[in-house]
């Protein structure tokens, strides 16, 4: 059972910067498992925020960034907004057509 | 405006079945993979299920192998998800999203508003 690691919540100022982090129980997050990350605010459906490692979806601002950090993948907010208080998730690519979610990040901006 | 639409949700008793649709719009429906995703009341986002571009390939969560079946019509631009043998922790929203060409079991979004799939006695 492949398990995908998220903190389980973190918290960042206005203005500030965070970075969420995409890790594996076993081994380490390469751009081979195409690291990719969403924005769920409750009641809405998911929003794409990166997709393969560090590409930004249309519409996203570019103080969203995505990266490989040490042996996890990595969101980075710069810059940090109060709209920006969301749940954010990764998902990885295990091959043979399998995805896996990780745990989700509940974002707090105060 | 691309545009996805889920419907077929329902209350069903554990044992029993559902197909859930997911209709397209607004792109070039043969020309992408296709997910879905479901998220159990008050818990995390659970990838369930992808197929590709001509249904070809196909993949399934442990969770689901076995039991559920997903399809698309690309003449009708639609993706589907057929359910059997449903269980309680198969309770939840079910969304369909977008993938791409070649990651095909990856959601890139956009992503339906989802249709809810209550399993329960």
């Amino acid at each position: 059972q492949t398990v995908v690691t998220q903190e389980p919540s973190l918290s960042v100022s206005p203005g500030g910067t965070v970075t969420l982090t995409c890790g594996l129980r076993s081994g380490s997050v390469s751009t081979s498992y195409y690291p990719s990350w969403y924005q769920q605010t409750p009641g809405q459906a998911p929003r794409t925020l990166i997709y393969s490692t560090n590409t930004r979806s249309s519409g996203v601002p570019d103080r969203f960034s995505g990266s490989i950090l040490g042996n996890k993948a990595a969101l980075t907010i710069t810059g940090a907004q109060a709209d920006d208080e969301s749940d954010y998730y990764c998902v990885l690519y295990m091959g043979s057509g399998i995805s896996v979610f990780g745990g989700g990040t509940k974002l707090t901006v105060l | 405006e691309v545009q996805l639409v889920e419907s077929g949700g329902g209350v069903v008793r554990p044992g029993g079945s559902l197909r859930l649709s997911c209709a397209a719009s607004g792109f070039t429906f043969a020309g992408y993979g296709m997910t879905w995703v479901r998220q159990a009341p008050g818990k995390g986002l659970e990838w369930v299920s992808g197929i590709n571009w001509n249904g070809g390939s196909t993949g399934y969560a442990d969770s689901v192998k076995g039991r559920f079946t997903i399809s698309r019509d690309n003449a009708k631009n639609s993706l589907y998800l057929q359910m059997n043998s449903l269980r309680a922790e198969d309770t939840a929203l079910y969304h369909c999203a977008r993938a791409g060409y070649d990651f095909w079991s990856v959601p890139l979004g956009p992503w339906g508003q989802g249709t809810l799939v209550t399993v329960s006695s």
